[in-house]
């Protein structure tokens, strides 16, 4: 079965420290990998999407890494702020199935 | 500038009662598709379509119905709702398919209560 698992479910850092979010998933033959970021009340926004051929993708203080062999990927968050607080989900879309598979996201808060 | 949007917001039914939830989008997005957000289940698709007049169904496709008149519209049917169908749905739609590399946009949700 292709599941995503996010651990820790809630994670709470001060603000200015550098963060690691951890997304791992059961099968490595995939077509990509989206992190996704849901404030409370709203629908997803889009982060970072990385191809399988990526192993990484930036958007100013983001990071995403993508190792398909063992089936991880991490956002690397820089300098985070009170206004990083937020749900973050990774959504992988596995090539078996051709399906988009959603995990539960990581709970951030950052504390001023 | 408004991408994705979702009409109502809120919504009470009662058991055996039926609506319609209506997304649109401003993008020419060729795909669009419905979830739903349940806590401990993450988000699971409901149906989805790949171009106007076409629909298909996901993961979780009982209960529902939708239709695709319009290239900027989805609608999400529930016929006789059920107290399993209390969820937040979201509308999302993309421009290519989920296997390219183009990021899906959502709306901010419906809130549904069937009572």
């Amino acid at each position: 079965k292709q599941e995503v698992t996010q651990i820790p479910a809630a994670l709470s850092v001060p603000e200015g420290e550098n963060l690691v979010l951890n997304c791992s998933f059961t099968d490595s033959a995939i077509y990509n990998l989206q992190w996704f970021r849901q404030d409370p009340g709203k629908g997803l926004t889009s982060l970072l999407l990385i191809q399988s051929s990526q192993r990484e993708q930036t958007s100013g203080r983001l990071n995403a890494s993508l190792d398909k062999s063992s089936g991880r990927s991490t956002l690397y968050i820089a300098a985070s702020q009170p206004g990083d607080s937020a749900t973050y989900l990774c959504a992988v879309f596995f090539q078996g199935a051709q399906k988009l598979v959603f995990g539960q996201g990581t709970r951030l808060t950052i504390n001023p | 500038n408004a991408g994705v949007t979702q009409t109502p917001k809120f919504r009470v039914l009662k058991t055996g009662q039926s609506m319609t939830l209506l997304c649109a989008q401003d993008m020419n997005h060729e795909y669009m598709y419905w979830y739903r957000q349940d806590p401990g289940m993450g988000l699971r698709l409901i149906h989805y379509s790949v171009g106007e007049g076409t629909t298909a169904k996901g993961e979780v496709p009982d209960g529902y119905n939708v239709s695709r008149l319009k290239k900027q519209n989805f609608l999400l049917g529930l016929e006789s709702a059920a107290p399993s169908q209390t969820s937040v749905y979201f509308c999302a739609s993309s421009y290519g398919s989920l296997g390219g590399n183009q990021p899906q946009h959502f709306g901010d949700g419906t809130r549904l209560s069937i009572l």
